[in-house]
């Protein structure tokens, strides 16, 4: 399984555009690019996913260059509810018999 | 409320003493995960399985873990003899097959088990 690397923690301030990147060298082919976002006391919630280009939803959007060997979850103007941990995780979509591992994620600690 | 439910959310024990959780998926999810979390950490895998059939098993998962799908729908997680180290919380997690989707894991709640 392709490992990831992400930073531990990262501040912000209510209202700033949130950019966490993602490193992924081992990539493969078929994997496919995922982020979750976890509350505590909460089990993880999917954000979003990609395998190229740039994807966009209601929550954030997924950068992911041409050599995908990194990727960068942007949440734009965030609140206070936004305070969460923050995982990539780098598999096939239908994962099957290797199971999604996580990281130690990202520490996102949004102040006003 | 369709989603993972897991019960029971909270469980302290004594050393020794066994525990068993539940969880209850999505009904249409074939797929059903067990995970251990201790803080400050991510999620690790325990076990999976894909309708009743255990298909995968982490090391973390010793010998006093054992994990069922009887019929392919609610799980139970066992450990028995517990240990303080086993102190953690135990997320249940839920998925269905195919090729097309996300491969997203809805999770439940989660079980917190502290071992005094």
């Amino acid at each position: 399984l392709a490992k990831t690397t992400q930073p531990i923690s990262m501040d912000s301030y209510e209202g700033q555009e949130v950019n966490i990147t993602c490193s992924h060298n081992n990539i493969a082919t078929n994997d496919y690019i995922t982020w979750y976002q976890q509350f505590p006391s909460q089990g993880p919630r999917f954000i979003i996913q990609g395998y190229k280009t740039k994807v966009t939803n209601e929550v954030a959007s997924l950068f992911i260059p041409a050599d995908r060997k990194s990727s960068t979850l942007s949440l734009p103007r965030v609140s206070l509810s936004d305070t969460a941990v923050y995982y990539c995780l780098v598999a096939p979509r239908d994962t099957g018999r290797r199971a999604l591992t996580f990281g130690s994620g990202t520490r996102l600690q949004v102040q006003p | 409320d369709t989603g993972v439910s897991q019960n029971p959310r909270h469980k302290i024990t004594k050393r020794g003493q066994n525990v068993t959780f539940r969880c209850d998926p999505i009904s249409e999810h074939n797929r059903l995960y067990w995970y251990r979390q201790t803080l400050g950490q991510g999620p690790e895998f325990l076990t999976y399985f894909q309708n009743e059939a255990q298909l995968e098993k982490s090391r973390l998962l010793s010998d006093r873990f054992s994990a069922e799908r009887p019929k392919g729908s609610f799980s139970t997680l066992e450990i028995q003899r517990t240990e303080q180290g086993d102190s953690a919380m135990y997320l249940c997690a839920s998925s269905r097959s195919g090729a097309t989707g996300t491969g997203e894991l809805f999770f439940g709640e989660g079980s917190r088990l502290t071992v005094l």
